[in-house]
Parts: structure tokens; C-alpha cells; sequence
């Protein structure tokens, strides 16, 4: 079946530091995968996605590229914020299904 | 433009109480999504409706759980009758399934507390 890994948290980074989140994934065909953000207390909220091999999705400076070979799509920020801190899940989702797989979440929290 | 809109956004209830959970989704969208967030089992799909048709409730715990789409417009979730192991804050979601769009958008949640 289909199955997200994401590094486990809490990430704790200094403002301004580098950000990667690592995020792999198992799955038949050719999935779309996305990243989603939860602020606290609140929904998630779609980052950014990609649908296809060497994709790059990227949005409020993260970015993340489809990587079919290594199965991968993790997530980068060169220079994180306090705002920043929040729990980042990675997701896919499969050809011809509406049905998401959530990877477990990844605390990050962004100290000043 | 409203997102999707969930009610009530806090419910505390005592154990062996129906409790209902209400959900509006974005106007437009056809599919419909329930999930339950813990901190133990992290973020799980309990159902899912495609153009008000239950599609896929295989998440839902037991029979104790059931939801309903009774238009494109609204949704419920119901426990009945709750346990304290029913804590969780639970999340509706909508989508438009067209072409290659997937995008699920989520409400604000709704954290029940069941003493």
C-alpha cells in the first residue's frame, strides 16, 4: 500500500538557520505529493505540491523537488523565521484517487 | 471567499452523550473529507464523500461513528455515544475533483473533550 515517512521532530533551528525536512514515500503509478502546514491551533493548510518526477513545488520560501528516483520530496527553507514554527506534513497522493496519505508530522520550532 | 466551516469549534461533553459535529464545505467542491487528530495516532482519515456519496468509511472506528452528507453543502459526524478515548480534534476537509486538482482544503478543526 501507499506510505509517507518524514523525519520525526521536534526540530528546533535558531532564526535565520537552514531548514530540511526529509520526507519518502512508497507508492504504485505516479503520485502527486504535497507538503502541508499546521499552524497552532489551527487546520492544515496546503504548502506546496507537485505532480510529477523533477517537479519543483516552492512557496513562501520553501521549496521541495519530486525526486522519482530516490523516492523522495523533501522540504527546504534557507533562512526560517519564528513564524515559521508550526508541524509540517508531507503527503500523496495516488493517480486516480482523491484519498491522501499523511506522513506523521514534523515539529518545528524556530527560536529567536 | 469562505474557507470550510466547521461547528462548534470546542465541545466538551460527558461520556455516553451523542455529540454531532457540523461541517460546511467550500461552495463548488465535490469531495468531502472527516479526519481525527490525536496525539498518539497523529492525523487519520476516518471517511470520505464524492458528490454526497459515502466513498470510503473504512477509518471509522465503530460503530459508535457515523457521518452524513445529506446535500453539498453540509456534513455531520456523530458519536453515539462517546468515550473518553473519542478526544481528539477533528478536522473536515473539501476538494474540487477536476482534472489533475486535488487540493484539500481544511477547516479550522473542531477539539472534543469527552470527560
Amino acid at each position: 500500500g501507499n506510505s509517507v515517512t518524514q523525519m520525526e521532530g521536534p526540530v528546533t533551528l535558531s532564526e535565520e538557520a537552514f531548514l530540511t525536512i526529509n520526507c519518502t514515500y512508497t507508492a504504485t503509478g505516479y503520485p502527486s505529493l504535497f507538503w502541508y502546514v499546521q499552524y497552532p491551533g489551527e487546520g492544515l493548510q496546503l504548502l506546496l505540491k507537485a505532480t510529477k518526477a523533477d517537479d519543483k513545488g516552492s512557496n513562501k520560501g520553501f521549496e521541495a523537488t519530486y525526486r522519482k528516483e530516490t523516492t523522495s520530496f523533501h522540504l527546504e527553507k534557507g533562512s526560517v523565521q519564528v513564524s515559521d514554527s508550526a508541524v509540517y506534513f508531507c503527503a500523496l497522493l495516488k493517480a486516480a484517487g482523491n484519498k491522501l496519505t499523511f506522513g506523521g508530522g514534523t515539529r518545528v520550532l524556530v527560536k529567536p | 471567499d469562505a474557507g470550510v466551516i466547521q461547528s462548534p469549534r470546542h465541545e466538551v461533553t460527558e461520556m455516553g452523550q451523542e455529540v454531532t459535529l457540523r461541517c460546511k464545505p467550500i461552495s463548488g467542491h465535490n469531495s468531502l473529507f472527516w479526519y481525527r487528530q490525536t496525539m498518539m495516532r497523529g492525523l487519520e482519515l476516518l471517511i470520505y464523500f464524492n458528490n454526497n456519496v459515502p466513498i470510503d468509511d473504512s477509518g471509522m472506528p465503530e460503530d459508535r461513528f457515523s457521518a452524513k452528507m445529506p446535500n453539498a453543502s453540509f456534513s455531520t459526524l456523530k458519536i453515539q455515544p462517546s468515550e473518553p478515548r473519542d478526544s481528539a480534534v477533528y478536522f473536515c476537509a473539501s476538494s474540487l475533483v477536476s482534472g489533475s486538482s486535488y487540493e484539500q482544503y481544511f477547516g479550522p478543526g473542531t477539539r472534543l473533550t469527552v470527560t
